[in-house]
């Protein structure tokens, strides 16, 4: 089973400032890796699939990097939407499989 | 519009049987597989398991494996998750989300359509 773990857990940044969010594999997963927003009381939110690529409608401020293990979520110029928690997520085909990393709750400083 | 409708909260006392429902419409309900996570008070997400309507073909995450089933009324476009003998730890809320793909030549996927979430408690 794949282990993904993210850091840091908590992260303070002021509006407009830059974040960045990392997430590690315990093994390669090529760039079988998406992103997910969490708010207070809300299910979920697809923002990048394929480690890099943005989901129609999410802001160019989110962006992707990463391959193999390594893998980045930037966030530029944070607005105070974006303060919420954020999951990486494996995936596999053959059979379909998933896991989640534990997430970083991004706070406003 | 798409979207899955999840059944409403439940409260119910440990060692008793549950079963929580999703319904999609707005697509076809058929050709996507659909997965529950859990997520336990104040904690991360969770992936339990997965089918597919059409063959109710489903994979299970190996730490839910032997608590719950997974199944599908693909002439209902509802999938269910079902507990047979419920425990305090069961506690959460629990979401259906649809696996999309994405490309054409390798494929990715994600879940890009979520339930609204069921809230499950077991307590005596």
């Amino acid at each position: 089973e794949i282990v993904m773990t993210q850091s840091p857990a908590i992260l303070s940044v002021s509006p407009g400032e830059r974040a960045t969010l990392s997430c590690r594999a315990s093994q390669t997963i090529s760039s079988n890796l998406a992103w997910y927003q969490q708010r207070p009381g809300q299910a979920p939110r697809l923002l990048i699939y394929g480690a890099s690529t943005r989901v129609t409608g999410i802001p160019v401020r989110f962006s992707g990097s990463g391959s193999g293990t390594e893998f980045t979520l930037t966030i530029s110029s944070l607005q105070s939407e974006d303060f919420a928690i954020y999951y990486c997520q494996q995936y596999s085909n053959r059979p379909p499989a998933f896991s989640f990393g534990g997430g970083t709750k991004l706070e406003i400083k | 519009d798409v979207q899955l409708v999840q059944s409403g909260a439940e409260v119910k006392k440990p060692g008793e049987s549950l079963k929580i429902s999703c319904q999609g419409s707005g697509y076809n309900f058929r050709t996507y597989w659909i997965a529950w996570v859990r997520q336990m008070p104040g904690k991360g997400l969770e992936w339990m398991g997965i089918i597919y309507p059409d063959d109710s073909d489903a994979t299970y995450s190996p730490s839910f494996q032997n608590h719950v089933s997974i199944s599908v009324d693909k002439s209902a476009k509802t999938t269910y998750l079902q507990w047979n003998n419920l425990r305090a730890s069961d506690t959460a809320m629990y979401f259906c989300a649809r696996r999309n793909y994405f490309g054409s030549g390798t494929r990715h996927f994600g879940m890009d359509v979520w339930g609204q979430g069921t809230t499950v408690i077991v307590s005596s």
